[in-house]
């Protein structure tokens, strides 16, 4: 089955506990993105990668890294998580991005639940 | 400036009814608009996308939206709720650097 997978679904943590989120995609899609979704903001792009190796900031990525060292995955990784960032994260994949196809649909895996106290 | 508005936060309809949401977006050319449903736990699934062939876009379940260049609004719409409709809605627009854009969504709620 195609689909995007996110691990673990829902985590609790401490503040300045490292922690990574994993996302991986079996449809071999070039663009991976995640995404932080807070009531009444929406989504909120984080970082996004057009291929293997090429990463970028999005619009918040101020306390996260990614890597993009295989095609499939792209790990979300807090250094040293903070309370703003407790949130729903998503993981999306989608064939190529938006600038080459413009409509490319993304899809989304099941979403993180992070809490940091 | 935002580029997606989801004008309602909120809407409620009783079953049966028909259901109408709605967003503007801000662009100076010709965007793609989609619309993404998230059910309940649930990661977000497409409805549809305009993809400039036509300006009535029918989508899964029942729902069609309207692109209208002149209002800068994209509407879903669907004639009759059913109860699994139930759901928070989000519009988004393709920007020009390939991003995607939301609107801050808008949860439905179908009564009986």
């Amino acid at each position: 089955e195609a689909q995007v997978t996110q691990n673990p679904r829902y985590l609790i943590t401490v503040t300045g506990k490292k922690l990574t989120v994993t996302c991986s995609q079996n449809m071999n899609h070039e663009y991976m993105s995640w995404y932080r979704q807070d009531p009444g903001l929406g989504l909120r792009q984080i970082y996004y990668s057009m291929n293997v190796e090429v990463t970028d900031k999005g619009d918040v990525p101020e306390g996260y890294k990614v890597s993009r060292k295989e095609k499939r995955n792209f790990p979300l990784i807090l250094e040293s998580p903070s309370p703003n960032q407790t949130s729903l994260y998503f993981c999306a994949s989608s064939p190529t991005s938006l600038a080459v196809r413009p409509y490319n649909e993304q899809f989304f895996g099941p979403g993180t639940r992070l809490t940091v106290l | 400036a935002q580029s997606v508005t989801q004008l309602d936060s909120h809407v409620s309809v009783s079953e049966g009814t028909p259901v109408l949401l709605r967003c503007n977006y801000s662009s100076s050319y010709s965007p793609s608009l989609f619309w993404y449903v998230q059910h309940p736990n649930k990661g977000l699934q497409l409805l549809l996308k305009y993809t400039s062939a036509a300006t009535l876009v029918k989508g899964i379940n029942g729902f069609e939206a309207e692109f209208k260049k002149s209002e800068t609004s994209f509407h879903l719409t669907k004639p009759s709720a059913h109860m699994s409709d139930a759901a928070e809605y989000f519009c988004a627009r393709g920007d020009s650097w390939g991003k995607l854009q939301f609107g801050a969504g808008t949860q439905v709620v179908v009564t009986p």
